[in-house]
């Protein structure tokens, strides 16, 4: 399974875009790249996913460049209740639908 | 429509014990899945259960098992409770196996051991 590097932390301020990059230099033809939120005591919540170019929805979108070895989650205007941690996931269900979680990034958004 | 629930919130145990916990899917969901959730790390995939068979294992010992009920809920149990386990255990549901489909997690349920 194809390991992903993120940052572990990011500041921003309400209103401004964030753009969070995620590595993933030894992702497979068949993995698809998922990304997940999660606020302190609860579990992770399902943002987006995408295989290649740009897959946009009501919270976010993400970018793929064409050797899909990085992603970028973009979340528009954050506000104070987008201070969470975003995982990126790479992988398929094809075999199994365990996702494999990193440390994740801790996007703290300031007033 | 209910999301993913479980039981106990939160839990507290003596080392050498056991405990279950339970959780209910999503309406419809056949598969659930199980992680640990260590304070300042990712979760970690334990089991994953598809129409009441075992689909996936992760690097848990045997003290750690769990099984799924007709209903498609299902239990983790865990034996010889060490300092260790101490985490927040997550629950996942997801309508099938064996394709990228969503997980929806539940609130999780926070087992200190003492």
């Amino acid at each position: 399974l194809a390991k992903t590097t993120q940052p572990i932390s990011m500041d921003s301020y309400e209103g401004q875009e964030v753009n969070i990059t995620c590595s993933h230099n030894n992702i497979a033809t068949n993995d698809y790249i998922t990304w997940y939120q999660q606020f302190p005591s609860q579990g992770p919540r399902f943002i987006i996913q995408g295989y290649k170019t740009k897959v946009t929805n009501e919270v976010a979108s993400l970018f793929i460049p064409a050797d899909r070895k990085s992603s970028t989650l973009s979340l528009p205007r954050v506000s104070l209740s987008d201070t969470a941690v975003y995982y990126c996931l790479v992988g398929t269900g094809g075999a199994t639908n365990k996702l494999i979680f990193g440390t994740g990034t801790l996007l703290a958004v300031q007033p | 429509d209910a999301g993913v629930t479980q039981s106990p919130t939160h839990l507290i145990k003596t080392r050498g014990q056991h405990v279950t916990l339970r959780c209910s899917p999503i309406s419809g969901h056949k598969s659930v899945s199980w992680y640990q959730q260590v304070l300042g790390q990712g979760p970690q995939f334990i089991f994953q259960y598809y129409e009441k068979e075992e689909r996936g294992r992760g690097n848990f010992p045997d003290r750690f098992s769990a099984r799924q009920f007709p209903n498609y809920s299902s239990e983790l149990n865990v034996n010889a409770l060490l300092l260790g386990d101490s985490a927040l255990y997550l629950c996942a549901s997801s309508p099938s196996w064996g394709e990228n489909t969503e997980a929806f997690f539940g609130q999780g349920t926070r087992l200190t051991v003492v």
